[in-house]
């Protein structure tokens, strides 16, 4: 089974500071990789899909990077908006979530 | 407008069942596999199980195989989970959301699947 490791589990940044989340997969999984962003008491967001393609309507300042076993997603320049938990997914035959990286505000 | 609108949770007591249902709206819900996701609280996702667009294949997370039951009535455009012998662990919020198949633009082959719509959620508790 493919096993996700995402780091860090949480992570403290200053507005406009750019932050990066990595997700690495115990196998190549090609650029089956989505990045997803949920907010408290909300659903989860896709954010990213194949790894770096950026889904309709999601601001420019995330993108997301990799393909095989290693992969990045980064914020250019945080906003006060996107305070919120991130996930990596691997999607190449059954799904599988990352634990998650809780992002604040310092 | 897409929707996704999950009804069914609630308080049930170990050993228990519940059918969980997903009523989808503004797609064409036969053309979609659709999937059923949980969260405990204070936890990360967890994916549960996934069907196809017709209904005619089916895969689950090891940690519900041959307890739950995941279903579709297209005619209704609805999703099912039946989740039979409850146990404290399954204690979540469970989503519904749409598996959506992405192609590669320059190339026009198929790439990832990704779940592009979600629910807002319900609620399981499973305790005496």
């Amino acid at each position: 089974d493919i096993q996700m490791t995402q780091s860090p589990s949480s992570l403290s940044a200053s507005v406009g500071d750019r932050v990066t989340i990595t997700c690495q997969a115990s196998q190549d999984i090609s650029n089956y990789l989505n990045w997803y962003q949920q907010k408290p008491g909300k659903a989860p967001k896709l954010l990213i899909y194949d790894a770096s393609n950026l889904e309709t309507g999601v601001p420019s300042r995330f993108s997301g990077s990799g393909s095989g076993t290693d992969f990045t997603f980064t914020i250019s320049s945080l906003q006060p908006e996107d305070i919120a938990t991130y996930y990596c997914q691997q999607y190449d035959n059954l799904p599988l979530f990352g634990q998650g990286t809780k992002l604040e505000i310092k | 407008e897409v929707q996704l609108v999950e009804s069914g949770g609630g308080l049930v007591q170990p050993g228990g069942s519940l059918r969980l249902s997903c009523a989808a709206s503004g797609f064409t819900f036969s053309s979609y596999w659709m999937h059923w996701v949980r969260q405990a609280p204070g936890k990360g996702l967890v994916w549960v199980s996934r069907i196809n667009s017709d209904g005619s294949s089916t895969s689950y997370a090891d940690s519900v195989k041959g307890r739950f039951t995941i279903s579709r009535d297209n005619a209704k455009n609805t999703l099912y989970l039946q989740m039979n012998s409850l146990r404290a662990e399954d204690t979540a919020v469970y989503y519904c959301a749409r598996d959506h198949l992405y192609y590669d633009i320059l190339t026009g082959y198929p790439g990832t699947r990704a779940f592009d719509y979600w629910g807002q959620g319900t609620l399981v508790t499973v305790s005496s």
